[in-house]
């Protein structure tokens, strides 16, 4: 139980496009929903929690313009990066929050990665 | 200092090694303690869930929690060349949102 899926699982886009990345709990409910990024090495940052219904919240420094967040259904949320750009490029993991079974925690996607050239 | 300290290694041992992993945490409202295993290329899997102090063994894998010294760790028994990954310890005051290490690369050589 507790599995997450994301799709796609890695892209690769031009400057300056949109890419849409899906995150689902396959087999619970999830009212809130992470999105992480991952640099080579590096630990996961929290980029915002997604809260179905409602709108994200999103960490300091993360730009809601450019990351836009849309949790519309309580197995559904999605990432957009909007005019994406290389610097953009990078892991990107979400995960959902599952409350209820003893082990109140966040379960992980597969993470997609993002190229843009 | 940061919040979670832990050592990115890489931590290399032959194959049936016992390995630990540990980290360290500053913050002393850190209430649930997590170690996940992460491939290459692969979202973290949750392997290991604590609250509060003691230890918690689930097959090769023991988790322990030292609340007051600030240190957990993840022992590996019989260590096997596809335990090798990074593992992130992750910490939480209230199991919503926790805070993690930057991860611990095991290598285990046959």
């Amino acid at each position: 139980g507790a599995v997450v899926s994301q799709h796609p699982s890695r892209v690769i886009c031009k400057s300056g496009t949109s890419v849409k990345i899906e995150c689902r709990s396959l087999d619970f409910q999830a009212t809130t929903m992470f999105w992480y990024r991952q640099f080579p090495k590096k630990s996961l940052m929290l980029m915002a929690t997604s809260n179905e219904g409602s709108k994200a919240t999103y960490e300091q420094g993360v730009e809601k313009d450019k990351f836009l967040i849309n949790h519309a259904s309580l197995t559904l949320s999605t990432l957009t990066v909007t005019s994406a750009h290389p610097e953009d490029s990078s892991f990107y993991i979400c995960s959902a929050y599952l409350q209820g079974k003893g082990t109140d925690t966040q379960y992980f996607g597969p993470g997609t990665r993002l190229t843009v050239l | 200092q940061k919040e979670v300290e832990q050592d990115p290694g890489p931590l290399s041992v032959p194959e049936g090694a016992i390995v630990s992993l540990n980290c360290t945490y500053s913050n002393s409202a850190f209430q649930y303690f997590m170690w996940y295993r992460q491939y290459s290329r692969k979202g973290p899997e949750l392997l290991m869930y604590t609250y509060s102090s003691g230890n918690k063994e689930d097959g090769r894998f023991t988790a322990q929690v030292d609340k007051s010294s600030k240190y957990i760790s993840l022992f590996i028994r019989d260590s096997q060349p596809s335990d090798s990954a990074t593992y992130l310890c992750a910490m939480s005051a209230d199991g919503y949102i926790p805070t993690f290490g930057r991860g611990t690369s095991l290598i285990v050589h046959p």
